[in-house]
């Protein structure tokens, strides 16, 4: 079966612009978490979607926002970007909310830079 | 703000050495227990998902065990291997609130040389 597909794998942005990332889960999968790793950090929780709702949110600014999608695809958005949003962002999928019982399988990431 | 304290940061040992590292979590609000591999250019990969005070697993030559009265968890490798070069993640899940959430650590990156 499939695996969670993030889309794009790489990109390069400019200060002050706004960005969409992509994530596929696994079918049948209706959680989708995001994350955030920037060197020395580990996997720092963006927010979690479950069958369409946002039930966790962490410690970001507002900048940083997501959806999901009635086929359980998530995306984020991240607007007026800065320097320091560069980073590796990983989306993980599972049958149940994060933190239960069941397993999380994650992306390859994108590799967002911020210049 | 969950704290989930792993140690050592790093690791370098010896092809064929035994190895163990830990994971420190809250002792409150325990859900589960997660640990994962991340090698290099490749997903984080699910090793074990624990519940319950006193859990063990096992997978081939890698074990965890689990303590959630004092909030620690123990992972094990038997024999290591140069391909277990990788970063070990544990992450705390909690049923504070009426949202579960995984919070990880930072990892041991555990280096095996030939």
């Amino acid at each position: 079966k499939a695996g969670v597909t993030q889309t794009p794998r790489y990109l390069i942005k400019t200060r002050g612009q706004q960005v969409t990332l992509s994530c596929s889960p696994i079918s049948g999968h209706r959680s989708v978490s995001w994350y955030q790793q920037t060197p020395g950090q580990g996997l720092q929780f963006l927010f979690e979607y479950f069958s369409e709702t946002q039930r966790n949110k962490g410690n970001f600014p507002g900048r940083f926002s997501g959806r999901q999608f009635s086929n359980s695809r998530s995306e984020m958005n991240v607007s007026t970007l800065e320097l320091g949003d560069s980073a590796l962002y990983l989306c993980a999928s599972s049958l149940e909310q994060s933190g239960m019982n069941t397993e999380a399988f994650f992306g390859q990431g994108t590799r967002l830079t911020v210049v | 703000i969950l704290n989930v304290e792993q140690s050592p940061q790093s690791l370098h040992v010896q092809e064929g050495d035994s190895t163990n590292f830990t994971c420190s979590f809250p002792s409150s609000n325990f859900y589960a227990l997660h640990w994962y591999r991340w090698e290099t250019a490749k997903s984080p990969e699910a090793l074990f998902v624990m519940t319950l005070n006193g859990d063990e697993k096992k997978k081939g030559r890698i074990s965890a065990t689990l303590n959630t009265k004092e909030g620690y968890s123990y992972l094990y490798i038997k024999g290591s291997q140069p391909e277990d070069s990788a970063t070990y993640l544990c992450a705390f899940g909690d049923s504070g609130g009426s949202n579960y959430k995984l919070t990880f650590g930072k990892g041991t990156l555990l280096t095996v040389n030939p």
